[in-house]
């Protein structure tokens, strides 16, 4: 995932907010994603933003959106340790293949 | 409601042998993607297909085919299997036309030793 970054680890504490951060190079998506993944598991999709929107909220999900600095966020509110799992921001330039970044494993700690 | 199904579930096979993994997309999704991810990797994308056509080729080694048949369901064909294929391949389906998110199977894991 050389063209969307990710930092690899964040770990929180069970309650607290959780921010995944993630940067991407291609501004022709019409969507960006997050998905989740969990041990052994596939590849669940959380939430997507339409591009021309700066945030959407869904629940204790926050997707924040800064298109001038292809910044793309992920806030998890009152994170529980079932939420620990790896994290992949994705775009799909030109609405083509996904591209993802290289996932942020999130471990929450009781 | 219905996800995409990828059969078999786990597949185990030595070197240089064959391997077909299926998938079965949402109902009324006609586009087919296929990811291979390998161990700690990003998933990457293989190839896809839109209403029965190749739409779009990745980093799919000559040695893999796939198609998609007349009721959306594809399959990815493994040949001369090498130890460097062991991944899970994910497949992904969506509704063509770029407005829809692409929804995964649990993919398949494929051993090869």
């Amino acid at each position: 995932g050389e063209d969307v970054e990710q930092s690899l680890f964040l770990s929180v504490r069970e309650g607290d907010s959780s921010v995944i951060n993630c940067t991407y190079t291609d501004s022709s998506s019409t969507y960006l994603y997050w998905y989740k993944q969990e041990p052994g598991a596939g590849l669940q999709l959380l939430t997507y933003i339409f591009s021309n929107m700066d945030m959407k909220q869904d629940q204790r999900l926050t997707v924040l959106l800064n298109k001038k600095d292809k910044h793309l966020s992920l806030r998890i509110a009152d994170t529980q340790t079932g939420d620990s799992a790896i994290y992949f921001c994705a775009e799909a330039p030109n609405n083509n293949d996904m591209r993802f970044g290289a996932g942020t494993r999130l471990t929450v700690k009781p | 409601a219905a996800g995409v199904i990828q059969s078999p579930r786990h597949l185990i096979k030595e070197k240089r042998e064959t391997a077909t993994l299926k998938c079965y997309p949402i109902p009324r999704h006609d586009t087919v993607y296929w990811y291979q991810q390998g161990p700690g990797q990003d998933p990457q994308f293989l190839i896809s297909f839109y209403e029965k056509m190749q739409s779009d080729k990745g980093s799919i080694p000559d040695r893999f085919s796939a198609q998609q048949f007349s009721d959306y369901h594809s399959e990815l064909n493994m040949s001369s299997l090498e130890l460097g294929d062991s991944a899970l391949y994910f497949c992904a389906s969506t509704i063509g036309g770029g407005d829809s998110p692409l929804h995964f199977g649990n993919g398949t894991r494929l051993t090869v030793t």
